[in-house]
């Protein structure tokens, strides 16, 4: 089946900092691929996808990059908030049926 | 409010006592999927329905476990003799299948606590 891998954490930044969250994956065929971030106390919320190689997903500065080749999906950020502070879950999904997660990357922003 | 919508948010219980949860998803979706999140971990897929048919079943989901989507709106999860292992978050997510990629929408989650 689906498998995730993510760069534990916790990963602690410097507001302003650059942020790079490391993915691999192994599916059969071509999933989707998606992150999602989850706050304190709440459920998941769809921070960005991409669904074919090399198509690059995006939204509100977090940008990801589908690389077939190396079976990744790494999630970038130019210059962390505070607000960012919250745990990201890297996750194919092959033909729709479920979302696999990996552990989870939790990121921590200091003022 | 048109989210995925879960009931209760938070279920304190006894061992041994049956629990059960509602999730409300979004309105015209027709997938359904639970999924079990214990601290510190992703969250693992539980099952999930297409309307009303449960189409996959995680060998996670326990004998003691049970869904149901009867008209293929909301759906029930229910917990028979609960245990402290079943402490956990239980979220829900609905998305609506029309091929390719799917977008699941998650709710907030009932957070389960058997002592």
């Amino acid at each position: 089946g689906d498998s995730v891998t993510q760069m534990e954490g916790p990963v602690t930044l410097s507001e302003e900092a650059f942020l790079t969250i490391n993915c691999t994956y192994t599916a059969t065929g071509y999933p989707s691929l998606f992150w999602y971030v989850q706050y304190p106390g709440e459920g998941l919320q769809l921070l960005l996808k991409a669904t074919k190689a090399d198509d690059k997903g995006s939204n509100k500065g977090f940008e990801a990059t589908y690389r077939k080749e190396t079976t990744s999906f790494h999630l970038e950020k130019g210059s962390v908030q505070v607000s960012d502070s919250a745990v990201y879950f890297c996750a194919p999904n092959n033909a729709g049926n479920m979302l696999t997660f990996g552990g989870g990357t939790r990121l921590m922003v200091k003022p | 409010d048109t989210g995925v919508s879960q009931n209760p948010r938070h279920k304190i219980t006894k061992r041994g006592q049956n629990v059960t949860f509602r999730c409300d998803p979004i309105s015209e979706h027709n997938r359904l999927y639970w999924y079990r999140q214990t601290l510190g971990q992703g969250p693992e897929f539980l099952t999930y329905f297409q309307n009303e048919a449960q189409l996959e079943k995680s060998r996670l989901l326990s004998d003691r476990f049970s869904a149901e989507r009867p008209k293929g709106s909301f759906s029930t999860l229910e917990i028979q003799r609960t245990e402290q292992g079943d402490s956990a978050m239980y979220l829900c997510a609905s998305s609506q299948r029309t091929g390719g990629s799917t977008e699941a929408f998650f709710g907030q989650g009932t957070r389960l606590t058997v002592v």
